[in-house]
């Protein structure tokens, strides 16, 4: 069965620091993934997904079909990044294009 | 509208009471999705639709769980007989088509509490 894993419930960085967001999956087909994002006060909305290979507010994403991740990055955090992630998997065929999301990781970005 | 609207935003039941959300997506959208959000987990998939035909309702947890969408357009999630375990928030999704091509967009959902 199809599954999502991020580890860390709780993330908190310094600005300008690093980030890194893990993200693992379990999928027996081709895995089409996605990074989505909710702020404090606002819906979920999509940040990035691994097809489109771009990067949005710094985001970027790469998709290891090897080691089966699909980590989040950003080279220099900013306060504003501070908010919930959730990885999500999309299965194809006639599965109509539902995701499976995983348990979602607080990020805090400390002034 | 300018996104999904759902409603009420917030929803507090006895247990054993009848309780409907409802999704109105944002027009023109054919692929509509119901996700139940437990606290502090992800959304899990409930159940699909394709204008009005449910094409997957693999997600909804018990027979107590009810959707529809008569009309291609607003949607309403039942839940009957409602217990504690139905809190949750309830989120709905729509796209313009279904796949991969076509991003979900969702509404800020419904807080329902099961008292």
């Amino acid at each position: 069965a199809q599954r999502v894993t991020q580890p860390e419930k709780l993330l908190s960085v310094f600005k300008g620091a690093p980030v890194e967001l893990k993200c693992n999956y379990s999928y027996s087909g081709s895995p089409e993934l996605f990074w989505y994002v909710q702020y404090s006060r606002q819906r979920l909305q999509l940040l990035l997904r691994h097809i489109s290979r771009e990067s949005i507010k710094g985001f970027t994403a790469d998709l290891n079909k090897g080691e089966t991740s699909f980590h989040l990055k950003k080279p220099f955090a900013q306060e504003e990044d501070s908010a919930m992630y959730y990885c999500a998997l999309f299965m194809g065929g006639t599965s109509y294009g539902k995701l499976t999301f995983g348990q979602g990781t607080i990020l805090t970005v400390h002034p | 509208g300018a996104g999904v609207s759902q409603s009420p935003r917030y929803k507090v039941a006895k247990r054993g009471q009848d309780v409907a959300l409802r999704c109105d997506p944002i027009s023109g959208h054919v692929s509509l999705f119901w996700y139940q959000q437990a606290l502090g987990q992800g959304p899990e998939f409930l159940t699909y639709f394709q204008n009005e035909a449910q094409l997957d309702k693999s997600g909804l947890p018990s027979d107590r769980f009810f959707a529809e969408r008569p009309e291609g357009s607003v949607s309403t999630l039942k839940i009957q007989r409602t217990q504690q375990e139905d809190s949750a928030v309830y989120l709905c999704a729509s796209s313009l088509a279904a796949g991969l091509g076509q991003p979900q967009h969702f509404g800020d959902g419904t807080r329902l509490s099961i008292l």
